[in-house]
Formats: C-alpha cells, structure tokens, sequence
C-alpha cells in the first residue's frame, strides 16, 4: 500500500461548483498536511497548510483533516477557471529534521474549471 | 522577496554531459531538497539538506551529487547525463513544516 493516495483525476466542473480533492495515507505519524497547486509548466504553490486533525479556511479554499480516518480533503467553493491546475496533497510527521523532515507527496489531480 | 530561485531554466545536455543546477533561497531555511517530476510517478525526492554542511539521499539519489557550503544555496550535479535524467527538476526549501518551490529546470537529455 502507498503511503499516500490521490485520485489522478482528471476532474472536470463547471465555473461555480464546489470541487473536493481527496487524499488518503496510512502512516499514522504524519502530522503535517499540506495542499499545493500546480500550474502547467510551473512550479507547486503552497496553498493550504494544516497541523493534526480539524478545519481550516482560506477564502474559498477549505482544508479538513481527518486523522481518524487518514482522510484529507481540499474544498473549492465557487470554483473559477483560474483554479484550473493540477493539485497535490503533501504530508510529514513533524517541524524537526532528519526523517520527520521527508514530505510525502501524493501524485496529484488534474482539475479543469470550464466557463 | 525573490522565495526559492532555480538556475537555468531548460536545459539540453548530450548523454554523458555533466551539469549543475542552481538553487538559491533568501528565506534562511535550513531545510532544503531536490525532487524530479516525471509524468505519472509524481514528485520524487532526489537529496536533501538539512543544514551546511550536511545533506542525505532521498528516493532517486543514483547519477546526481549534491552539496551545501552556505544556507542559501543548494546545487544539484549531474555526474554523467542519461537520457533517463529527462525530466522537470525542482528545488524546495522547508520552512516550519511546508515546502516552498522554485519554478523548475526542465532538462533534456538526447
């Protein structure tokens, strides 16, 4: 089993609707989650970053953390064609160094907003 | 604030070429690494630092060294270019927990 797993998609919606991204992870230890954005042809962005399980928003980016489950999700509301991107989820098990230091990345989900 | 800066761009080596790809950071991480990017198998993490000084292999470490003599930079060096080596080359540096990225070397080798 992957460490992290993340539907490739692609996922294609409308301008408006409300997207949800999905990762799931088996490694109990990860406590950092990180949701990046990646444009065609440029490097990730970091776009949402959460410590352990629960909530957090950013305009009209969600991020939730199930840590029961090892579920994470990214919530776009009103999506926008500039969402259109490719996004990953990333993961570590903590701010210290050595092998907390590794991120774990999922492979990603292509997403297309159509006007 | 210029974040993560990667030098060249793109970049076409002939097999058995070597090359260093630049990064340099102004954020005073200390956490900095390597990843290729390959179409389906996603971000693989090549070599890390976690200092001056000090730096460790990742997933991919076969064909590149690395080095760091300062906190800002971080070069990668491909010893003897394979058409393997194909691919998008980013380099990230770590503050807290997330990684910032630059905005990739997309290197061919032919």
């Amino acid at each position: 089993q992957k460490e992290v797993e993340q539907d490739p998609g692609p996922l294609s919606v409308p301008e408006g609707a409300i997207v949800s991204l999905n990762c799931t992870y088996s490694n109990s230890a990860f406590q950092y989650f990180m949701w990046y954005r990646q444009y065609s042809r440029k490097g990730p962005e970091l776009l949402m970053y959460t410590y352990s399980s629960g909530n957090k928003e950013d305009g009209r980016f969600t991020a939730q953390v199930d840590k029961s489950s090892k579920y994470i999700s990214l919530f776009i509301r009103d999506s926008q064609p500039s969402d259109s991107a490719t996004y990953l989820c990333a993961m570590n098990k903590g701010a210290g160094g050595g092998s907390n230091y590794k991120l774990t990345f999922g492979k990603g989900t292509l997403l297309t907003v159509n006007p | 604030n210029a974040g993560v800066t990667q030098t060249p761009k793109f970049q076409v080596l002939k097999t058995g070429q070597s090359m260093t790809l630049q990064c340099a950071q102004d954020m005073n991480h200390e956490y900095m690494s390597w990843y290729r990017q390959d179409p389906g198998m996603g971000l693989r993490l090549i070599h890390y630092s976690v200092g001056a000084g000090i730096t460790d292999q990742g997933e991919v470490p076969n064909g590149y060294n690395v080095s760091r003599s300062t906190t800002e930079d971080f070069p990668l060096r491909l010893l003897s270019a394979a058409p393997s080596q194909t691919s998008v080359y980013f380099c990230a540096s770590r503050g807290q927990a997330e990684a910032f990225f630059g905005q990739g070397t997309r290197l061919t080798v032919v």
